[in-house]
């Protein structure tokens, strides 16, 4: 149980075009999901935090408008990354939790490059 | 502002040795503490919790202990396996209605057979 996936797993983009991740708990209801990136040998850093049906609410330093982050069913979340740069390669990791103070289930990860 | 960190970047061992990875937090409000294992090139895999009201919690191959009066946290993995080779990253609840997690630098491990 508490599976969570991702898609896709692995993107190459142009700059300048944007690029949508999705976030599926596959066996249970997801009431919050989390979004985080992770640069090569360092820690995950949460960017934001949403709660199924609100709008997300991002961590200090992250575009709110860059990174359109929808939550609006129970087992899925998307993250979009527009107007991708270089600087925004990195591996965007979600997790979900069914609710406050559960533990967190972590998805693959999707690694995106812009070029 | 309040971070989680870890003692030791790597740590190598052999084979059936007893791994230990420790964890220093400075939240003294932390309530919910988890360990997570990361491969290369995936997402976190939950190991192994622990809320502050205990102090030892045991899973196979797997103990954590938490020391609230130093504010340090520890994971040993008994009979360590190379299929134990990764990152372990501990994470620490930054409190709020949504229990977000603040995760430590991480610790390499490497099993040698």
């Amino acid at each position: 149980g508490a599976v969570v996936s991702q898609h896709p797993s692995r993107v190459i983009c142009k700059s300048g075009t944007s690029v949508k991740i999705e976030c599926r708990s596959l066996d249970f209801q997801a009431t919050t999901m989390f979004w985080y990136r992770q640069f090569p040998k360092q820690s995950l850093m949460l960017m934001a935090t949403s709660n199924e049906g609100s709008k997300a609410t991002y961590e200090q330093g992250v575009e709110k408008d860059k990174f359109l982050i929808n939550h609006a069913s129970l087992t899925l979340s998307t993250l979009t990354v527009t107007s991708a740069h270089p600087e925004d390669s990195s591996f965007y990791i979600c997790s979900a939790s069914s609710g406050a103070g559960d533990t967190q289930y972590f998805g693959p990860g999707t690694r995106l490059t812009v070029l | 502002g309040e971070s989680v960190g870890l003692h030791l970047p790597t740590l190598s061992v052999q084979e059936g040795d007893n791994s230990i990875i420790n964890c220093a937090y400075s939240n003294s409000a932390s309530d919910y503490f988890i360990w997570y294992k990361q491969e290369s090139g995936k997402g976190p895999q939950f190991i192994i919790d622990i809320r502050s009201n205990m102090d030892k919690r045991q899973g196979q191959r797997v103990t954590v202990l938490l020391n609230k009066t130093v504010k340090h946290l520890s994971l040993q993995i008994a009979a360590t396996q190379p299929g134990d080779s990764a990152v372990y990253f501990c994470a620490e609840n930054s409190g709020g209605s949504n229990y977000k997690l603040t995760f430590g630098k991480g610790t390499l491990l490497t099993v040698n057979p």
